[in-house]
């Protein structure tokens, strides 16, 4: 079945750091990809997302590939700032309306 | 408006009573899903409304029962939980339900259940 895989958490970083969040993933297909953030105490919302091979997405400074070869969708951001502490969620979604999310990734940044 | 609202924020029950937990979109959106959330992971989902009809039950046992009285509003009413039932409650809408569709998340019902 599909599964997605993030690299385990927390992530604790300086602001300004360059921030990489690994995913990887296993579908059949073409599935579209995402990112999702979850801020502490707050449901989860769309940070961005690819639907075809090579599409990158891109938002508030991050960025994802979508990579078919590697299978991959790894999160980007230059420069952290305090405020992007949250949780964050790789997903694909292959059929319908089923996501499947990845474990989550915690990202600490610090002042 | 890309908000979905969802009420109560907080709830407390005991095993022996029924509540309902709310949800609301204004966008027009005719796909609408729960999920569970326990600490520290992912989302489940536990069912899928398309055009109002229950189209996906992911197993859940039938102590959650939902409803989708109009495409606007989706309901879960809760009956005879048990202690492991505790957890955050999402609700999320998307457009039709399509593959590449973003899904809108509410803030969340925090359930405890003693």
């Amino acid at each position: 079945g599909d599964s997605v895989t993030q690299m385990e958490g927390p992530v604790t970083l300086s602001e300004e750091a360059f921030l990489t969040i690994n995913c990887t993933y296993t579908a059949t297909g073409y599935p579209s990809l995402f990112w999702y953030v979850q801020y502490p105490g707050e449901g989860l919302q769309l940070l961005l997302k690819a639907t075809k091979a090579d599409d990158k997405g891109s938002n508030k400074g991050f960025e994802a590939t979508y990579r078919k070869e590697t299978t991959s969708f790894h999160l980007e951001k230059g420069s952290v700032q305090v405020s992007d502490s949250a949780v964050y969620f790789c997903a694909l979604s292959r059929t319908g309306n089923m996501l499947t999310f990845g474990g989550g990734t915690r990202l600490m940044v610090k002042p | 408006d890309t908000e979905v609202t969802q009420t109560p924020k907080h709830l407390v029950m005991g095993m022996t009573n029924k509540k309902s937990l709310k949800c609301e979109q204004h966008m027009g959106h005719r796909a609408m899903y729960w999920y569970k959330q326990k600490a520290k992971k992912p989302p489940e989902l536990m069912f899928v409304y398309s055009y109002e009809k229950l189209s996906i039950n992911e197993s859940v046992p039938s102590r959650f029962s939902p409803e989708c009285p109009n495409s606007s509003l989706l309901n879960l009413h809760l009956h005879a939980l048990q202690p492991e039932d505790s957890a955050l409650y999402l609700c999320a809408s998307s457009q039709e339900g399509g593959r590449a569709e973003t899904q809108y998340f509410g803030p969340g019902t925090r359930l405890l259940v003693l």
